[in-house]
């Protein structure tokens, strides 16, 4: 069973802290790492999708680099915003299709 | 582009009625993905189509789900009979697949309560 991991759970921080989060996946049959913000009520919205050891993203305050040796994916927002409250989801992408998505991590940021 | 457009936006129904989600995709894409929200497990892949052709429906939970494309703008999933643990938030996603890893944009869900 391949198994996708976030932590943390959750992430409570203040306006302007920068925060990361780690997302793990299997260091096997990787094809792609996908990393979606997905705000309550709403749909989730694509942010990344990386492919290469050592890739790093970039989107604004928002960043992401890939270790598909290791199995693991950081997410970074810098100087966080009220507007950056959200759950992060991480989704590995086996081949054919099969994204498997972690739980998420559950950001909320206080003015 | 108006991005994915699912329907209903919400659904009430009793146990045993069937319910019929609905999913228009962009269009151009070539790639349409159902998924499932629920609490315990998460967003789930059902399944997912190409050109209108079912690829993989090894996610679909039982018999009691259907799902078609008769044509690339038009999706249906089917839950016949529903029942109260189908209840969940049900994403429609497509994609280009021009390139293998392109992202997805998912509709807004339809959230189904099975009473």
């Amino acid at each position: 069973i391949l198994n996708v991991e976030q932590s943390p759970q959750s992430l409570h921080v203040q306006e302007g802290d920068s925060t990361n989060f780690t997302c793990s996946f299997p260091s096997s049959n990787f094809y792609a790492l996908h990393w979606y913000r997905w705000e309550t009520a709403k749909s989730p919205e694509a942010l990344f999708v990386m492919t290469l050891n050592g890739d790093e993203k970039k989107k604004g305050r928002i960043s992401a680099t890939l270790n598909t040796k290791e199995g693991y994916s950081y997410l970074y927002i810098k100087g966080s915003q009220p507007e950056d409250s959200a759950t992060y989801l991480c989704a590995f992408d086996t081949g054919g299709f099969k994204t498997i998505f972690g739980a998420g991590t559950r950001l909320f940021v206080k003015a | 582009d108006a991005g994915v457009i699912q329907s209903p936006r919400h659904e009430v129904t009793e146990m045993g009625q069937e319910v019929t989600l609905r999913c228009k995709p962009i269009s151009g894409h070539d790639y349409l993905f159902w998924y499932r929200q629920t609490m315990m497990r998460g967003l789930e892949l059902l399944i997912y189509f190409n050109n209108n052709v079912p690829i993989d429906d090894s996610g679909m939970p039982e018999d009691r789900f259907s799902a078609k494309m008769p044509n690339a703008s038009f999706s249906t999933l089917k839950i016949q009979p529903s029942e109260p643990r189908d209840s969940a938030v049900y994403f429609c996603a497509s994609s280009s697949g021009r390139e293998r890893w392109t992202e997805a944009f998912f509709g807004q869900g339809t959230r189904l309560t099975v009473v």
